[in-house]
């Protein structure tokens, strides 16, 4: 196990709601990434917080939104869910902004119906 | 490599054998490559590292190919296990700004080991 937990395990909401998933990072890491994960596919790269800013951001919308603490644990808020939103969202810890190597946590899964 | 359509490619391999997983990756400019293993119900798990200035890397059981010419990655595992059976990904990272790394990963290989 990596140490880095996610909350909840899994989650079913309906299109145009709001959703929030939290991330605890592993011990002494202070950089958090964000991923979606879509059935058949690699992990997609939304963004990462360093030290409570956001510090690069993937491809995706405003409505994902995030933030994280100074205990380095971490959100993910997502608003007007859309059914392609339905995914496995990961969260990675690393120690350092610049460091590659990436701890994953075991997911949330979110359906969106 | 890069597959179409809905399924992921899968590699069906008896115990023992070895086993080599191919990725190919589409930006030149990347320049740090990491292998995942992700099991059912897991997130992804780093097992491999090679950067750009490397063409070769070994680890315990496994070793990374990378071939910049054509932009190519390969893992090869040895006296493959029961154990190794999951998803393996490629992921290309290309420097950010601030020091980070922007991963991108590939579809993913099904790696199935028969006992």
């Amino acid at each position: 196990e990596t140490g880095v937990t996610q909350s909840p395990t899994h989650l079913i909401k309906t299109r145009g709601q709001q959703v929030t998933l939290r991330c605890s990072s592993q011990s002494g890491h202070n950089t958090v990434s964000w991923y979606q994960q879509a059935l058949g596919q690699g992990p997609q790269f939304i963004f990462q917080y360093y030290r409570e800013e956001e510090n690069g951001r993937g491809n995706f919308p405003p409505r994902f939104s995030g933030l994280q603490f100074p205990n380095y644990s971490s959100e993910l808020n997502v608003n007007a869910l859309e059914l392609d939103d339905s995914a496995l969202y990961l969260c990675a810890s690393s120690l350092g902004q610049g460091s590659e190597e990436q701890y994953f946590g075991p997911g949330t899964r979110l359906t969106v119906t | 490599g890069e597959s179409v359509g809905l399924h992921l490619p899968t590699l069906s391999v008896q115990e023992g054998d070895n086993s080599i997983i191919n990725c190919a990756y589409s930006n030149s400019a990347s320049d740090y490559f990491i292998w995942y293993k992700q099991e059912s119900g897991k997130g992804p798990q780093f097992i491999i590292d090679i950067r750009s200035n490397m063409d070769k890397r070994q680890g315990q059981r496994v070793t990374v190919l990378l071939n910049k010419t054509v932009k190519h990655l390969s893992l090869q595992i040895a006296a493959t296990q029961p154990g190794d059976s999951a998803v393996y990904f490629c992921a290309e990272n290309i420097s950010a700004s601030g020091g980070s790394y922007i991963p991108t990963f590939g579809r993913g290989t099904s790696l199935i080991v028969h006992p």
